[in-house]
């Protein structure tokens, strides 16, 4: 069974600019959530979707949003870029939600904000 | 305010030892998880807790909901043991997730 596909792996955009991140999740997966990881900050919980519904978000401003298709597959979406969105974007995939279900994270994505 | 605390923050250890990493929480919870991370960023978990305790190989987990407390043991500690360690919980109110900072274990052979 494929694990949990992030791309890019690797992403270097300016301050400013939009990001899309995409996430496949385990076949059979209905949950995909996201997570920010900084040396600073440690991992933070970003937004959960569950068959295509928000099912819970943290506190990150509006700039970040998601979205998850019919096949379970999600995007992430940072707009109007600032430095201190440079992180390691992690997603993870899971049966159930994550109270009920382990997880499953993928590689991640490095972004990089110049 | 940290909603998950863990200590230590670093260990190192000798090969063999018999490690414990402790994770104390402060919001009620629907599950627990731990979860190790290596060099490079891959994470991957190791259980999800909701009650007692769990084994996998040489890993146990335990938790105790009254006292809000769960602890991570290591038996026969191995260099490749040698990674991260987060402790995450799954908030009952508001389906928050919260996360430790983690703890840096070091099996010097």
């Amino acid at each position: 069974k494929a694990g949990v596909t992030q791309t890019p792996r690797y992403l270097i955009k300016t301050r400013g600019q939009q990001v899309t991140l995409s996430c496949s999740p385990i076949s059979g997966h209905r949950s995909v959530s996201w997570y920010q990881q900084t040396p600073g900050q440690g991992l933070q919980f970003l937004f959960e979707y569950f068959s295509e519904t928000q099912r819970n978000k943290g506190n990150f401003p509006g700039r970040f949003s998601g979205r998850q298709f019919s096949n379970s597959r999600s995007e992430m979406n940072v707009s109007t870029l600032e430095l201190g969105d440079s992180a390691l974007y992690l997603c993870a995939s899971s049966f159930g939600t994550g109270d009920n279900s382990p997880l499953h994270f993928g590689n991640g994505t490095r972004l990089t904000v110049t | 305010k940290n909603e998950v605390e863990q200590s230590p923050q670093n260990l190192t250890a000798q090969e063999g030892e018999f490690i414990t990493i402790n994770c104390s929480y402060s919001v009620g919870i629907s599950a627990l998880h731990w979860l190790q991370q290596h060099p490079g960023g891959g994470i991957v978990s190791l259980f999800m807790l909701s009650s007692g305790k769990k084994k996998h190989g040489r890993l146990i987990a335990t938790i105790n909901i009254q006292e809000k407390h769960s602890s991570l043991h290591i038996t026969a500690s191995h260099p490749r043991d040698s990674a991260v360690y987060i402790c995450a919980v799954a908030a009952n109110t508001g389906n928050q997730f919260y996360f430790g900072t983690g703890t840096s274990l070091t099996v010097i052979p």
